[in-house]
């Protein structure tokens, strides 16, 4: 049973351009969440979604952050027109449902550098 | 959810125990505790949780007290390979399960 898979594990863009970063969750589980880390921070929850449906967006920025987890392939998290401030590591979690004793298992994330 | 709170940093001698605390002085009935590391930037790494008995596996034990407002994590061997950054997070399953990192506690294993 595979892990959690992200890709790219480490992705360079130019300000203004897009940055799509993929989440493939463990089989088997269809919750999926995205935190993001800053250099010498610990992580922030961003969003939180199940198949089709974004369920809590509550850390994710208003503008220029989107995140999707379609019915079938991977969860996308979303950043148009980048900033240097979007330079993070971007990771990505799975579980299999919201009970109280499941715990969420994360990739090994993807570094998004902006130059 | 509560919140935690944790010595920014420990030392440990390798072959030794490693008493990880962590303070959860405001968690409810409901909210377990959880405990992960992240080694090095690497994506975080699961360790143990509980509600209020004490717990163990492979990887270490989870020690909470009586009345739920501490805990403590400890890893009965520690090893090179444990140096990273702990972190104890409280979490209430109703909450969408979205967790809230603090900081952790930086544990450097030294030979």
């Amino acid at each position: 049973n595979a892990g959690v898979m992200q890709n790219p594990r480490h992705l360079v863009r130019r300000r203004g351009q897009e940055a799509r970063l993929r989440c493939s969750p463990m089989k088997g589980h269809s919750h999926v969440y995205w935190y993001r880390q800053l250099p010498e921070e610990g992580l922030k929850f961003m969003v939180y979604l199940q198949k089709e449906n974004i369920i809590d967006e509550s850390g994710m920025p208003k503008e220029r952050f989107s995140a999707e987890f379609p019915k079938e392939g991977p969860s996308i998290l979303r950043i148009q027109q980048v900033v240097r401030g979007d330079s993070a590591a971007y990771f990505c979690a799975s579980s299999p449902r919201t009970g109280d004793n499941t715990e969420a298992f994360f990739g090994q994330g993807t570094r998004l550098t902006v130059v | 959810d509560a919140k935690t709170t944790q010595p920014p940093s420990m030392d440990c001698a390798e072959g030794r125990a490693a008493n990880l605390p962590c303070n959860h002085s405001t968690i409810s009935g409901n909210e377990y505790v959880y405990w992960y590391r992240q080694i090095h930037s690497q994506g975080p790494q699961y360790i143990i949780h509980g509600l209020k008995n004490n717990e163990t596996n492979e990887m270490a034990s989870l020690i909470i007290t009586e009345d739920r407002k501490s805990s403590t994590l400890i890893l009965p061997h520690a090893t090179l390979r444990d140096t990273a950054v702990y972190y104890c997070i409280v979490l209430n399953a109703g909450n969408n399960r979205k967790l809230i990192w603090g900081l952790g506690t930086s544990l450097a294993v030294n030979p």
